[in-house]
């Protein structure tokens, strides 16, 4: 139940073109979907976030939308470009809002659950 | 503001000796994570702590790994007797307490012979 399915494992794009990543999770105890970029040699750094009370959040060329009926989320970059060529992976976990305490129910809340990982390639 | 520091970066050792790895989070950061990233695959968290505390280690392979933040500041990732499936990138990343963006550290890549 705290799996986090992430597809394609690799994407190849072409500069300009969009790129679309999704991920699927069962917990439904998870309130807090961040996707994380990874470049050869680099930890993860934080891209952008979302919580299921929007289905849609938009950061430059970035989006994310999100599907919590069907317990889905997806990235797209728009206008892709060769500097976009790194490793991205989803995650979900439980939310920090509010005084909810970091460990109730079972849950370890800030804790994350990462997908597998997409590496996408732009191609000039 | 200064990133999260970790140390080493590489590191090489025979199966069944011991390894340490070192971690500074950012200052002022409460939450301390430790992740294992295996080649090909997502970081997998093996601690939580906060401050001096343990929120969450049920990943961790306790007869083999050990993890400690004394102070609440620094911590340090101990494996004895690491195996060959040791091998991988263990990240440490923080965030401030009641904020769920963690921030990461550059990793130890640590490989097993």
């Amino acid at each position: 139940q705290q799996q986090v399915k992430q597809s394609p494992q690799s994407l190849i794009v072409q500069k300009g073109g969009i790129s679309i990543i999704n991920c699927a999770y069962e917990n439904t105890a998870f309130d807090y979907f961040p996707w994380y970029q990874q470049f050869p040699g680099k930890g993860p750094a934080l891209l952008i976030a979302i919580r299921p009370d929007v289905s849609e959040k938009k950061e430059g060329r970035f989006t994310i939308s999100f599907n919590k009926s069907a317990k889905q989320f997806s990235l797209h970059i728009m206008d892709s470009q060769p500097g976009d060529s790194a490793t991205y992976f989803c995650a979900a976990g439980g939310s920090l809002r509010g005084s909810r305490p970091l460990n109730a129910g079972g849950t370890s809340y800030g804790k994350l659950t990462f997908g597998q990982g997409t590496i996408l390639t732009v191609h000039p | 503001e200064a990133g999260v520091a970790q140390s080493p970066r590489y590191k090489i050792i025979e199966k069944r000796q011991s390894v340490a790895f070192w971690c500074n989070p950012i200052s002022g950061h409460a939450t301390l994570y430790w992740y294992q990233q295996i080649l090909g695959q997502g970081p997998k968290l093996l601690i939580q702590f906060q401050n001096n505390g343990v929120v969450d280690d049920s990943q961790l392979p306790k007869d083999r790994f050990s993890a400690e933040r004394l102070k609440g500041v620094d911590s340090t990732l101990k494996i004895q007797p690491a195996k060959l499936e040791d091998s991988a990138v263990y990240l440490c990343a923080s965030s401030p307490s009641g904020v769920n963006e963690q921030y990461f550290g550059p990793g130890t890549r640590l490989t097993v012979t």
